[in-house]
């Protein structure tokens, strides 16, 4: 039973550019949230979709944007990328809404580095 | 304005020892809290929650306290063992159903 999976690893971009990262969740689930984690932060919610829609939404801009795919799986995309933009971006998923907590599973993350 | 706070980035103790980290919160609002555990090049994992109407919840070697009126938590690890050296987060479960995370805590067992 594969975990959540998330693609690529690590990426390098320059500012300005755009990026598009990309979740599997964990077979079972249909929920995705996806997380920012600056260097010597905790994790910072970003947002979470359900059946293809955004459900909940951090305090983040509009440069930040997801996508849901009838298979579960979603991307993250970041626009018009900033020096600050750099961070390990974690996906979770978890089956429904209205969970505990504890029933999110994070995937390892992609290292987005941007120069 | 950080709701969750963790002010001890890390945390130096010896196998077999208690390890004590400590979290606190400020949201009175706050009911569900979790520990996380981070492995280098892994996602966190969930270790242990309390919910408010708890002072306490142990789960083997784990137990986590909760003291409302202090608005603090804490997670204890008895014995401490090197396999237990990671990154520790404290979290709260938020109104939209996020997590908010501390900055974690480093902890380093030393056999």
């Amino acid at each position: 039973d594969a975990g959540v999976t998330q693609s690529p690893t690590h990426l390098i971009k320059t500012r300005g550019q755009q990026v598009t990262l990309r979740c599997s969740p964990k077979s079972g689930h249909d929920t995705v949230s996806w997380y920012q984690q600056a260097l010597g932060q905790g994790p910072q919610f970003i947002f979470q979709y359900y059946e293809e829609e955004e459900r909940q939404r951090g305090n983040f801009p509009d440069r930040f944007s997801g996508h849901q795919f009838p298979n579960y799986s979603s991307e993250l995309n970041v626009n018009a990328l900033l020096l600050g933009d750099s961070a390990l971006y974690l996906c979770a998923s978890s089956l429904g809404l209205a969970v505990l907590q504890e029933t999110q599973y994070f995937g390892p993350g992609t290292r987005l580095l941007v120069l | 304005d950080q709701q969750v706070k963790q002010n001890s980035p890390s945390l130096s103790v010896q196998e077999g020892r208690i390890s004590i980290l400590n979290c606190d919160y400020t949201n009175s609002m706050f009911d569900y809290f979790l520990w996380y555990k981070k492995y280098p090049a892994e996602g966190p994992t969930f270790l242990i929650s309390i919910s408010s109407i708890k002072d306490k919840n142990e789960d083997g070697r784990f137990t986590v306290f909760l003291n409302k009126s202090a608005k603090h938590l804490s997670l204890h690890i008895v014995p401490s063992q090197p396999g237990d050296s990671a990154v520790y987060f404290c979290a709260a479960s938020g109104s939209q159903g996020n997590l908010i995370f501390g900055k974690g805590t480093k902890l380093s067992v030393k056999p």
